[in-house]
């Protein structure tokens, strides 16, 4: 069964510096969502991406935080100058083009991240 | 503006026992709900969707779940708790731009 992968699984970056979690979203997906998870708490939106531009983000979602598509099956979540607070699970996910409404948003395993 | 609510942190029962894990959502127009589990250290699988049509829906691993409009509840349900059923589950509803918003979640421990 097709699946979103995300690469690390778990990554350890001192306070201030750059953080790249990649994602190869499901082949055939068109809409492709970042999501972080602090620990212990619920699951929060941060951007969601199609045809090559931000569609949506949320307040979370500011200025350190980019997004980008670089070839035709990578999806990448940059954070720049990390901060403590920004240790969390980070979740790729996608959905394919379908009908717009319901369609099933599938996530990958994860990207645990630890600013120290 | 669209909420979910999944009033119970923690949710015990026995195994073999049926189980019921509550979420009430608040959304304006048509509501599309969804039910997610996390197995610990692992990512958010989908179980089930509740687009349109009949109330009780049927999903993986033997869940469902009842959209009730009078209500405004979506219930995940399940006759037979195993073990493995222990996870993390959250209720979710779809926003206007086709995005999640989750509920806080709630955890499921079945005890053998």
């Amino acid at each position: 069964e097709p699946e979103v992968t995300q690469t690390p699984s778990h990554q350890v970056t001192q306070m201030g510096q750059e953080v790249i979690l990649r994602c190869v979203p499901i082949s055939n997906h068109l809409y492709f969502y970042w999501y972080r998870q602090i620990l212990g708490q619920k699951v929060e939106f941060l951007v969601s991406f199609y045809n090559n531009e931000i569609s949506e983000k949320s307040e979370i979602f500011d200025d350190q935080f980019s997004v980008e598509r670089p070839d035709g099956s990578n999806f990448t979540l940059k954070i720049r100058s990390t901060k403590l607070e920004d240790s969390a699970m980070y979740f790729c996910a996608s959905r394919d083009r379908g009908a717009s409404s319901g369609n099933t948003i599938y996530f990958g395993e994860g990207s645990w991240l630890t600013v120290v | 503006a669209q909420s979910v609510a999944q009033p119970e942190d923690q949710v015990n029962v026995a195994e073999g026992n049926p189980l019921t894990v509550k979420c009430t959502y608040s959304v304006s127009g048509n509501p599309y709900l969804f039910w997610y589990v996390q197995y610990p250290n692992r990512g958010l699988q989908f179980l089930l969707k509740y687009i349109t049509g009949d109330n009780l829906v049927k999903g993986s691993y033997g869940f469902e779940a009842e959209f009730n409009k009078s209500q405004t509840s979506f219930h995940l349900k399940k006759p037979s708790a195993l073990v493995s059923d222990s996870a993390l589950y959250f209720c979710a509803v779809q926003t206007g731009a086709n995005n999640l918003f989750f509920g806080t979640g709630t955890r499921l421990t079945v005890i053998p």
